[in-house]
């Protein structure tokens, strides 16, 4: 079974503070994937990584950033947290080849104050 | 772009009942189509894919979709459905990147099925 963890379920943070949150998957897939999730929107992309150290911009990378500098580890970095951040965060990892075929990890709600 | 439109974000339907999840997606290349599901406090997974072949797929938990090209819909549908089946359920369709180098997917808003007894 394809496990993917995230480092924290619940956070809150304030305004201001530069947030990382962790990813780690553990079977040994090429891609790795932020989304943030929102009421009425959906899943949006925010980076993803098909390599150690390689990244593409998603949809909203706009005040983030990440770092992979691990295969099974992908971190999304908030430089300096704003409350329109608050959100649902879930990571997920696949094979290379099946972008498609995405696994998911439990998600970590974020709260900026 | 490619874009995503779940037409129902509530929907209500009583233990045993049929239902359909409607998706409807913009493209103007080739696509693969998704339905994932999220039951409450856990990630995404994935119920089924069409990727090419027969126009009828099934997937997980009885759950079957139909790729319909000239209406470009993917509707889910199961005809007897379970409280466990209470969860949201997302469309989704592979697009590729700006760049060019890779397919990301694109998420409909999803769609909050809540079966009750």
């Amino acid at each position: 079974d394809v496990k993917v963890t995230q480092s924290s379920r619940y956070l809150v943070k304030r305004t201001g503070e530069k947030v990382f949150l962790e990813c780690v998957q553990d079977m040994d897939h090429e891609n790795m994937f932020w989304y943030r999730q929102d009421p009425g929107l959906g899943l949006r992309l925010i980076y993803f990584s098909y390599d150690v150290k390689m990244k593409e911009k998603g949809d909203i990378p706009e005040g983030y950033s990440v770092s992979r500098e691990k295969k099974e580890r992908f971190s999304l970095i908030l430089e300096s947290a704003s409350t329109n951040q608050t959100s649902m965060y879930l990571c997920a990892s696949s094979i290379s080849g099946l972008l498609y075929e995405q696994y998911f990890g439990p998600g970590t709600r974020l709260t900026v104050t | 772009a490619q874009s995503v439109t779940q037409l129902d974000s509530q929907v209500p339907v009583f233990e045993e009942a049929p239902v359909e999840l409607r998706c409807n997606y913009s493209s103007s290349v080739s696509v693969y189509l998704f339905w994932y599901v999220q039951y409450p406090n856990q990630g995404l997974q994935l119920l089924l894919k069409y990727l090419s072949g027969s126009t009828l797929v099934k997937g997980i938990n009885g759950f079957e979709a139909e790729f319909n090209k000239s209406q470009t819909s993917f509707h889910l549908r199961k005809p007897s459905v379970h409280i466990s089946d209470t969860a949201e359920y997302f469309c989704a369709v592979s697009v590729f990147l700006s760049s060019g180098s890779a397919r990301q997917l694109t998420f409909g808003s999803g769609t909050q099925l809540t079966v009750l007894p």
